[in-house]
Formats: structure tokens, C-alpha cells, sequence
């Protein structure tokens, strides 16, 4: 089936460094790659639509130059945290688009800790 | 603005009932729906579409318009039905239902021996 591979699970940084977390879609092509962003005891939030060789769209409220995405292959989408705080602490999950199937799968997520 | 509203953040019940997890929503066009579900220590995956109007694991969702409700329900409840089940609705895009989604707060299942 389908596997789409987030990595790293969990990242620890300290406050005021960036941290790149990869999306990549194992087995199938994904034009469009989806980041969400989820609280403790919340639901996704969508953060972007990530498009493969094209500029990211942003969700109302998302800051655009804080997470930067980059969709630069059809399997791999990075999204970066620049300047973290602790408040960006949060588990972050990406989801990638089969056109072949028609449905998105999901990362397994990736648990960020700034500290 | 397009809302998913799932009023039961934990839902327990007896191995062998009946299970209804609830799921409104809000949208001003036609929406796609469906249903997600995240075992322990597993991934979110796809559990079930309104499009497709299957049965998936014994579990059925009928879409209502009228009431905007896409409730999932099942006979028969199983303990290997025990996980986070989220409610979500696509509809900013076009077609394909694979698209960015909004997501209900989800509701716990946990299915009792």
C-alpha cells in the first residue's frame, strides 16, 4: 500500500534554531503534499498545500515565513521551522495525494519539543 | 468558513453494542466527508468516504444534508474498535476528495470487554 515517511518521529531544539522536517511519499507520485499542525488533545490543523515546483499555499493565520515549504521532487516535501519558540512545539503530520488512488495517506507525525 | 463539530470526546460502550460516533458539520457548498482513524501508537488512516458508500470493518456513515450529520455507526462493536476516530470534510477543492481537509476534534472509542 501506500506509505508516506516522515522523519525525524521527534526532534528536540533549542529556542531560536530552525528545524527541517522531510515528507516523503514511499511508494507513489505526490503532486500535493499536506502539512498539519496538532495540539495536545486537538485536532489537525492545516497549516499549507504544499504543490510540487510551486509556492505553498498558506492556511489563514499560518506565517508563511516562519514555516517555509519546500515541494522540490514528487516525493519529497520539507517543511522547515525557522526561529522556533516554544510555543511552535507541537506534533506535525503530513499527508501526501495518490492521484492513482485518489486519497491522501498520512505521515506518522513528528513531535517537536523547542525547548 | 467550513466547521467539523464531533460533541463526544469519549465514547465507551460494551463489546457486542451498538456504536454511533457523531459528526456535524458546516459548509455553504457540496461537501466531501469522511472518516478517519488512528489506533494506538499507529498512523491516521482512511477509514471510510461518503462517496463510496461502503462498509468498511462493519462500519457505515450515511451523508445527511438536511440535518448536516455524516454519523458513523456500527451493529455490533468490537474491542479491536478501540482508537481516536476524527471526522473530516473536504471541500475547497475540486473533485477527488484527496484534497486539504478539516478536521473534527475527534472522539475516543473505547470498547469495554
Amino acid at each position: 500500500g501506500a506509505v508516506v515517511s516522515q522523519h525525524p518521529s521527534r526532534v528536540i531544539c533549542k529556542s531560536g534554531t530552525s528545524v527541517k522536517i522531510e515528507c516523503r511519499s514511499l511508494d507513489f507520485q505526490a503532486t500535493t503534499m499536506f502539512w498539519y499542525r496538532q495540539f495536545p488533545k486537538q485536532s489537525l490543523m492545516l497549516m499549507a498545500t504544499s504543490n510540487e515546483g510551486s509556492k505553498a499555499t498558506y492556511e489563514q493565520g499560518v506565517e508563511k515565513d516562519k514555516f517555509l515549504i519546500n515541494h522540490a521532487s514528487l516525493t519529497l516535501s520539507t517543511l522547515t521551522v525557522t526561529s522556533a519558540h516554544p510555543e511552535d512545539s507541537s506534533f506535525y503530520i503530513c499527508s501526501a495525494r495518490d492521484r492513482g488512488k485518489n486519497e491522501a495517506f498520512f505521515g506518522q507525525g513528528t513531535r517537536l519539543t523547542v525547548v | 468558513a467550513q466547521r467539523v463539530t464531533q460533541p463526544e470526546k469519549l465514547l465507551s460502550v460494551f463489546k457486542g453494542a451498538p456504536v454511533e460516533l457523531k459528526c456535524n458539520y458546516s459548509y455553504s457548498g457540496s461537501p466531501e466527508l469522511f472518516w478517519y482513524v488512528q489506533y494506538s501508537r499507529q498512523r491516521l488512516q482512511l477509514l471510510l468516504r461518503h462517496i463510496s458508500r461502503e462498509s468498511i470493518k462493519g462500519f457505515t456513515a450515511d451523508l445527511n444534508k438536511g440535518e448536516t450529520s455524516f454519523h458513523l455507526k456500527k451493529p455490533f462493536a468490537q474491542e479491536e474498535d478501540s482508537a481516536m476516530y476524527y471526522c473530516a470534510l473536504s471541500g475547497r477543492y475540486s473533485g477527488g476528495g484527496a484534497d486539504g481537509l478539516t478536521f473534527g476534534k475527534g472522539t475516543h472509542l473505547i470498547i469495554q470487554p
